[in-house]
């Protein structure tokens, strides 16, 4: 089974759009992490914001919120009015039971976001 | 603080042939790791390690091989190259103090190698 999935190979939006990445993930540990990070077209990976399982609020980092519901294993990355350098590929990704002895990421297919103008 | 650099960034081989990947951090963080990159599928692991002198294999380890001599460098090797080890490679680390939060995994640019 899937660890990470994300549904939506390919999105796009309208610039100034606000716009919903959808993540699920499957796990039976209680304590993980969830991340997104951004591939520009250029290839580096770029961290864009965390959610820890027992954080009580949602994460934001400046126009990335983090829409995590639990119950229903999802993490939605939601960025706010986008902009044309918001074209990319985004992946979810998830750590598992901090192990204190690899602190390993599965990721999931991506999603490739384009803007339009 | 040039974070994590990778060595080469480009490289064509031919079957068979074989080739060291070099990752460098000089963050001195702990933990490094090595991803491939194929369309359609995100990024797998590879190996890891965590620490000097320590590796381990992660999701899709058969045909590499890797060396933690130093803290700071972490090399991927291809022994027998072969046409399916075409794809973007990605090394990155983290510092593994084991406390919670972020702690995110930094990633250096990539190497692209075609096997051929």
């Amino acid at each position: 089974a899937q660890k990470i999935t994300q549904t939506q190979p390919g999105m796009f939006v309208q610039e100034k759009e606000a716009v919903t990445l959808d993540c699920t993930y499957d796990t039976s540990d209680p304590s993980y992490g969830l991340f997104w990070y951004k591939q520009p077209s250029s290839g580096e990976m770029i961290f864009l914001i965390y959610q820890g399982s027992y954080d009580q609020q949602n994460a934001t980092e400046g126009r990335y919120s983090l829409n995590f519901q639990k119950a229903r294993k999802s993490a939605n990355l939601v960025i706010s009015a986008s902009q044309l350098g918001d074209s990319a590929m985004y992946f979810c990704a998830m750590r598992e039971a901090p192990n204190f002895g690899n602190e390993k990421l599965t990721f999931g297919t991506g999603t490739r976001l384009t803007i339009i103008p | 603080n040039a974070g994590v650099t990778q060595t080469p960034k480009f490289r064509v081989l031919k079957t068979g042939q074989s080739m060291t990947l070099l990752c460098a951090q000089d963050m001195n963080h702990e933990y490094m790791y090595w991803y491939r990159q194929d369309p359609g599928m995100g990024l797998r692991l590879i190996h890891y390690s965590v620490g000097e002198g320590t590796t381990a294999k992660g999701e899709v380890p058969d045909g590499y091989n890797v060396s933690r001599l130093k803290k700071q460098n972490f090399l991927l090797g291809l022994e027998s190259a072969a046409p399916s080890q075409t794809s973007v490679y990605f090394c990155a680390s983290i510092q593994g103090d084991g406390l919670a939060g972020p702690n995110e995994q930094f990633f250096g640019p990539g190497t692209r190698l075609t096997v051929l």
